[in-house]
């Protein structure tokens, strides 16, 4: 299974918003809505911000949101903060039990 | 919650095997989905193969068909995963996560080196 595509780095100043896509493929992410995004602080374990494209986990901010438009997912961040400054995953479902990230995009707050 | 608590760190020669452990409490073990994702250092996100230790059979991402095993034990709700061959490209931070496609808790990770 191939990677999902992000774009490497993504920026915004305190207080804009920001998208981040994940394009896959109709194997993947056109095929199912197990689309996942999380966030990844420097040396810590990734955490699970959103799942099945458009759900928050309990404690997740609402400023975090998910979409799906055909083989692209997105992640938008609205209200940015400095604490959000961070890598971001995406995940899919690719069928035949499997799961496929994408290479990661590092948000930087301006 | 459920906790994920991972074995310590490793250093291995190129050609030997490794396991780690993820011992999981607080919650329902055997009928959630486990996981286990590995990181190379400044790398992404890596999905290995998982299992829901109530049905004991376990999937593989094609990439390490062969060379990776992983296993639960349900009476000590420790989930293992071995990999064999080791390579330097293999060193990394193992991670084990649970819950289903989405991985809703994680280990804190375990370092394997590989170095001659």
């Amino acid at each position: 299974q191939s990677a999902l595509t992000q774009p490497p780095s993504a920026s915004g100043s305190p207080g804009q918003s920001v998208t981040i896509s994940c394009t896959g493929t109709s194997g993947d992410v056109g095929a199912y809505n197990y689309v996942s995004w999380y966030q990844q602080h420097p040396g810590k374990a990734p955490k699970l911000i959103v799942y099945e494209v458009t759900k928050r986990p309990s404690g997740v901010p609402d400023r975090f949101s998910g979409s799906k438009s055909g083989n692209t997912a997105s992640l938008t961040v609205s209200g940015l903060q400095a604490e959000d400054e961070a890598d971001f995953y995406c995940s899919s479902y690719a069928g035949s039990n499997n799961l496929v990230f994408g290479g990661g995009t590092k948000l930087t707050v301006l | 919650q459920v906790q994920l608590v991972q074995s310590g760190a490793e250093v291995k020669k190129p050609g030997s095997s490794v396991k780690v452990s993820c011992k999981a409490s607080g919650g329902t073990f055997s009928s959630s989905a486990l996981s286990w994702v590995r990181q190379a250092p400044g790398q992404g996100l890596e999905w290995m193969g998982g299992i829901i230790p109530i049905f004991t059979t376990a999937k593989y991402a094609q990439k390490f068909q062969g060379r990776v095993t992983i296993t639960a034990d349900k009476s000590t709700s420790t989930a293992y995963m071995e990999l064999t061959s080791l390579r330097s490209e293999d060193t990394a931070m193992y991670y084990c996560a649970g819950r289903g496609w989405e991985l809703d808790y994680w280990g804190q990770g375990t370092l394997v080196t590989v170095s001659s």
